[in-house]
């Protein structure tokens, strides 16, 4: 069964303007953390922020920040100001404590960014 | 600290070949993963280990085996490559069972089986 949902497979966005991806999720863990990896060109994967699924507040790092909506099993990355340098693959991912902390991964998002 | 590193970055087997992966952590992590990243289906878990001396099949596990005989390394093995082995490989590490610890990559291995 599909864990992680990313249904946007590419998008667009114009330089500065804000973008939201799509993340949904699945389980019937209590506990969890949400994740939200950035991949470019060059191919390494980069951590860019977490979400547990106690948290009451929705997680913020510099223009990143993530729309937790819990009840709705939705992690939505927001990325403020676009830049160029944002345009890149974005993946969702979600953490099992109890399974040797596995992660699983969406299928990912490409992101351009349009100067 | 270099982190995760692989080794090698890039290689070219026959189907049929065998080789094996490196991945080594300095970081003093417990846990290490094996992934595989193919076009549309983002990163699949292949297998993983929780100490030294451990190891756990994944998601994909067929085809592959693995060994962690030292706690900073985790060795994937292919045995007799296919085709359908063609991939870049990750691995990853993280500290412990902590659901908010992030997982820390390594650059990848593209493998190409001809």
């Amino acid at each position: 069964a599909q864990k992680i949902t990313q249904t946007q497979p590419g998008m667009f966005v114009q330089e500065k303007e804000a973008v939201t991806l799509d993340c949904t999720y699945d389980t019937s863990d209590p506990s969890y953390g949400l994740f939200w990896y950035k991949q470019p060109s060059s191919g390494e994967m980069i951590f860019l922020i977490y979400q547990g699924s106690y948290d009451q507040q929705n997680a913020t790092e510099g223009r990143y920040s993530l729309n937790f909506q819990k009840a709705r099993k939705s992690a939505n990355l927001v990325i403020s100001a676009s830049q160029l340098g944002d345009s890149a693959m974005y993946f969702c991912a979600m953490s099992r404590p109890n399974t040797g902390n596995q992660f699983y991964f969406g299928t990912g998002t490409s992101l351009t960014v349009i100067p | 600290n270099a982190g995760v590193t692989q080794t090698p970055k890039f290689r070219v087997l026959k189907t049929g070949q065998s080789m094996t992966l490196l991945c080594a952590q300095d970081m003093n992590h417990e846990y290490m993963y094996w992934y595989r990243q193919d076009p549309g289906m983002g990163l699949r878990l292949i297998h993983y280990s929780v100490g030294e001396g451990t190891t756990a099949k994944g998601e994909v596990p067929d085809g592959y085996n693995v060994s962690r005989l030292k706690k900073q390394n985790f060795l994937l093995g292919l045995e007799s490559a296919a085709p359908s082995q063609t991939s870049v490989y990750f691995c990853a590490s993280n500290r412990d069972s902590g659901h908010h610890n992030e997982q820390f990559f390594g650059p990848g291995t593209r493998l190409t089986v001809l």
